[in-house]
């Protein structure tokens, strides 16, 4: 149980398209889901948090609306990178959780590598 | 806020021996604390938990220690194999989630 989907698992595109990556909990209802990023040999970077039907929490730092985060459904979430440069090149990590505070256990999807050329 | 200390940052061990990771963490009100595994190119994968409220668990090889008075937990990994070997990341929660900076372990056959 508790398995977490993403998608795409890798993508690439060029400098001033928009990416968008899919989040879903497969087998249980996800209440909160968060999306981190993750940099090469470096720990996770929470940039949002986000539950069902409301909008996200975005950490300091982190462009709100640069990194679009819907969560429409207690099974889906998406993050929409808009006009990637290369710098949003990075592994993409969602997890989901069914803790609505958001503190209880977190199960991770298996990432996204975004390539922007 | 939270502030997660890991150490080490790299550890080898040879296959069979074991292996310990420590994390240390500053908010006295934090009371959740999972590691996880994350293997190359791949999403972290929840290993084993302990809440504030015990002191140990232990899971087949894998075992979690924890001393909330000196704000510290540790995962003991035993008779270590080569697939063991992964970037481990210890967490704690309060009011939010705060990851450690990871631990790289290598198992040598």
């Amino acid at each position: 149980g508790a398995v977490v989907s993403q998608h795409p698992s890798w993508v690439i595109c060029k400098s001033g398209t928009s990416v968008k990556i899919e989040c879903r909990s497969l087998d249980f209802q996800a209440t909160t889901m968060f999306w981190y990023r993750q940099f090469p040999k470096q720990s996770l970077m929470l940039m949002a948090t986000s539950n069902e039907g409301s909008k996200a929490t975005y950490e300091q730092g982190v462009e709100k609306d640069k990194f679009l985060i819907n969560h429409a459904s207690l099974t889906l979430s998406t993050l929409t990178v808009t006009s990637a440069h290369p710098e949003d090149s990075s592994f993409y990590i969602c997890s989901a959780s069914n803790d609505e505070t958001g503190l209880g256990e977190q199960y991770f999807g298996p990432g996204t590598r975004l390539t922007v050329t | 806020g939270e502030n997660v200390e890991q150490h080490p940052s790299t550890l080898s061990v040879q296959e069979g021996d074991s292996a310990v990771i420590k994390c240390t963490y500053s908010d006295s009100a934090s009371n959740y604390f999972p590691w996880y595994k994350q293997e190359l190119g791949k999403g972290p994968q929840l290993i084993i938990d302990i809440r504030s409220n015990v002191g140990e668990k232990k899971d087949q090889r894998i075992a979690v220690t924890l001393n909330k008075t000196a704000k510290h937990f540790s995962l003991h990994i035993t008779e270590t194999q080569p697939e063991d070997s992964a970037v481990y990341f210890c967490a704690a929660t309060g009011n939010q989630f705060y990851f450690g900076t990871g631990t790289s372990l290598t198992v040598i056959p």
